[in-house]
């Protein structure tokens, strides 16, 4: 089965930059979440979806993040503008109904100059 | 809300030795409980999971058992190694579909 699989693998942009990484979700998983990753704030749930809807963006840094999911094999996370702060690994799992385990993708290497 | 707390690292130990890994958590209701494993440049995976009180979770020689009275969920290798160094996480989720991870204990396993 393939597992979640997440675009690019790495990006490196300049600050003030759009960037969009992408998500598809294993099949029939209901449950998708966006993480971010660094060393000094460790894992971040930035915002998660079931059934397609946002339920909870509390963990979006601010305004220049948004996410979407036009169905229920693709999601997007964007930043713009990009700032250098901003660098880290971003992570996509999903996970078929509450209380099971979620499954990672490999994530998304984001550097931005 | 929900938390959890495990033991900071980094932890490092000798090929062979016994490993702990400390976890408590504070949640409302039956909470599942993971143990997820980040090896370097990968996403995280489960190692093992348990759902209700008294429940052992294993794989690859890991355990850990959920004792609800201590609110605790403590991962345990009899023989750790090299292979084995990674960074794990302490997770639960609650029926809000929501998972709640610990911050990470770094593990370093010397031949």
């Amino acid at each position: 089965d393939a597992g979640v699989i997440q675009s690019p693998r790495h990006e490196v942009t300049e600050m003030g930059q759009e960037v969009t990484l992408r998500c598809k979700p294993i099949s029939g998983h209901n449950s998708l979440f966006w993480y971010r990753q660094t060393m000094m704030r460790g894992l971040e749930l930035l915002i998660y979806f079931n059934n397609n809807v946002p339920i909870d963006d509390s963990g979006m840094p601010e305004d220049r993040f948004s996410a979407k999911m036009p169905n229920a094999s693709f999601s997007t996370l964007k930043i713009q503008p990009s700032e250098p702060r901003d660098s880290a690994v971003y992570f996509c799992a999903s996970t078929p109904s509450p209380k099971e385990p979620q499954h990672f993708g490999d994530g998304t290497r984001l550097s931005i100059l | 809300g929900n938390s959890v707390t495990q033991m900071e690292g980094p932890v490092t130990l000798s090929e062979e030795a016994f490993l702990t890994i400390n976890c408590t958590y504070t949640a409302t209701g039956y909470p599942s409980l993971f143990w997820y494993v980040q090896y370097p440049g990968e996403g995280l995976q489960l190692l093992l999971k348990a759902t209700k009180a008294d429940d052992k979770g294993s794989n690859k020689g890991f355990e850990a058992t959920y004792r609800k009275e201590t609110t605790s969920f403590h991962l345990e290798k009899g023989s750790v190694q090299v292979s084995d160094s990674a960074v794990y996480f302490c997770a639960l989720e609650t029926n809000a579909g929501k998972s709640t991870f610990g911050d990470g204990t770094t593990l370093t396993v010397k031949p």
